[in-house]
């Protein structure tokens, strides 16, 4: 059956420190992958997409990669703040439509 | 520009009542998307349709059901809701199948 995995724990990081996120797929065959970034309360934002023929994405502190071999992503925020405090979803392109993973709770600490 | 707006955000039925979620873009967006966000499950895809007057099943469309007789809008219909049902509804659109803009949410709890 189809899966797609996120890091199953909250992250907790000290202001500053990089965050790393993974997003791990089964039975997926993806053109692509998204990051959406979710507040509580909120509707998720879009962040990043990157195509199964890019290793690596960058927008300003946020780095995206993606192994299609591992079938895996990860997600890389760079000197975090306390405003990047939220739930980060993966997605994966699905016959046209996105399926979602649960999403990892990253807290920064000041 | 709103982008994606949805009516109404919170609301409380009795099982068996019925109710129809709103959901309006104004990006002249062809596809149109209703999910549902539980705990730990994350989003999950209700119906979604490619362009207006079209209407496809998702993973989870038992119980609901969609129209788009216009290409801003796109219903969510609960034709006699269930306890199982009371989820937050989020709407989203695209301009084809890859970034989507979502709206704020609805909460709907079910008693």
């Amino acid at each position: 059956s189809q899966k797609i995995e996120q890091n199953s724990e909250a992250l907790n990081i000290q202001e500053g420190k990089t965050a790393t996120l993974t997003c791990n797929y089964t039975n997926y065959s993806p053109a692509y992958l998204q990051w959406y970034r979710q507040d509580p309360g909120r509707g998720p934002v879009f962040l990043l997409l990157i195509r199964e023929n890019e290793k690596e994405k960058r927008k300003e502190r946020l780095k995206v990669t993606f192994d299609t071999t591992l079938k895996q992503s990860l997600f890389h925020i760079t000197a975090s703040q306390p405003a990047d405090s939220a739930t980060y979803l993966c997605a994966l392109e699905d016959d046209y439509k996105l399926s979602f993973g649960a999403g990892t709770t990253v807290t920064v600490r000041a | 520009n709103a982008g994606v707006t949805q009516t109404p955000k919170f609301r409380v039925l009795k099982t068996g009542q019925s109710m129809t979620l709103l959901c309006a873009q104004d990006m002249n967006h062809e596809y149109m998307y209703w999910y549902r966000q539980d705990p730990g499950m994350g989003l999950r895809l209700i119906h979604y349709s490619v362009g207006e007057g079209t209407t496809a099943k998702g993973e989870v469309p038992d119980g609901y059901n969609v129209s788009r007789l216009k290409k801003q809008n796109f219903l969510l219909g609960l034709e006699s809701a269930a306890p199982s049902q009371t989820s937050v509804y989020f709407c989203a659109s695209s301009v084809e199948s890859d970034t989507q803009y979502f709206g704020p949410g609805t909460r709907l709890t079910v008693l």
